[in-house]
């Protein structure tokens, strides 16, 4: 079975932190991506990965960075974190040569 | 314009009965794929179903259909025999292949199922 992990299930950090969002997949799988869920608005996009060091902009990338140093291993930052990026924050991934996206269970961000 | 279109935010089904979901999308790219996500309360994304522009054939998986009505560009989620284990929110996704962004899907907002014992 194809695992997606991802280090916290709830995190509560204050204005101003930079905060970590860690995704690992064991699966081989070159691309990674980082989506936020909103009530009423679903998953946005805001990163993804298609290969080690690479990486290209989502649809909402304004306040985040990403970190691809590991084929397995996808990370999130939020250099300043801010109220409104409170958020559950969902990884994913999959094969280039399969269409189905496996994601991880969700970080739940609180940014007070 | 809005790329995946779910109008129905919540929707209440009774156990047993069947139930389908809306979706509508908007493309220009031939070649797409489309997608239904299955996220229960404990917020797992959840694949249901997957459907390929050029498949003639409607996709099936148990319990799950999907009703791709291509020129009308939509892709309904039928669900037979609704179990109280359906009660979850539903998202319809579309990945376009030759636009570049193979990899990435768009999602729409989502449409929350009850199944009413």
């Amino acid at each position: 079975d194809v695992k997606v992990t991802q280090s916290s299930r709830y995190l509560v950090k204050r204005t101003g932190e930079k905060v970590f969002l860690e995704c690992v997949q064991d699966m081989d799988h070159e691309n990674m991506f980082w989506y936020r869920q909103d009530p009423g608005l679903g998953l946005r996009l805001i990163y993804f990965s298609y290969d080690v060091k690479m990486k290209e902009k989502g649809d909402i990338p304004e306040g985040y960075s990403v970190s691809r140093e590991k084929k397995e291993r996808f990370s999130l930052i939020l250099e300043s974190a801010s109220t409104n990026q409170t958020s559950m924050y969902l990884c994913a991934s999959h094969s280039a040569n399969s269409y189905e996206q496996y994601f991880g269970p969700g970080t739940r961000l609180t940014v007070t | 314009a809005q790329k995946i279109t779910q109008t129905q935010p919540g929707m209440f089904v009774q156990e047993k009965e069947a139930v389908t979901l809306d979706c509508t999308y908007d493309t220009s790219d031939p070649s797409y794929g489309l997608f239904w996500y299955k996220q229960p309360s404990s917020g797992e994304m959840i694949f249901l179903i997957y459907q390929g522009s050029y498949d003639q054939q409607n996709a099936t998986e148990g319990r799950y259909s999907l009703n791709f009505q291509k020129a009308r560009k939509s892709a309904n989620l039928v669900i037979s025999a609704s179990q109280l284990g359906d009660s979850a929110m539903y998202f319809c996704a579309m990945r376009e292949v030759s636009s570049g962004s193979a990899r990435q899907l768009t999602f729409g907002s989502g449409t929350q199922l009850t199944v009413l014992p």
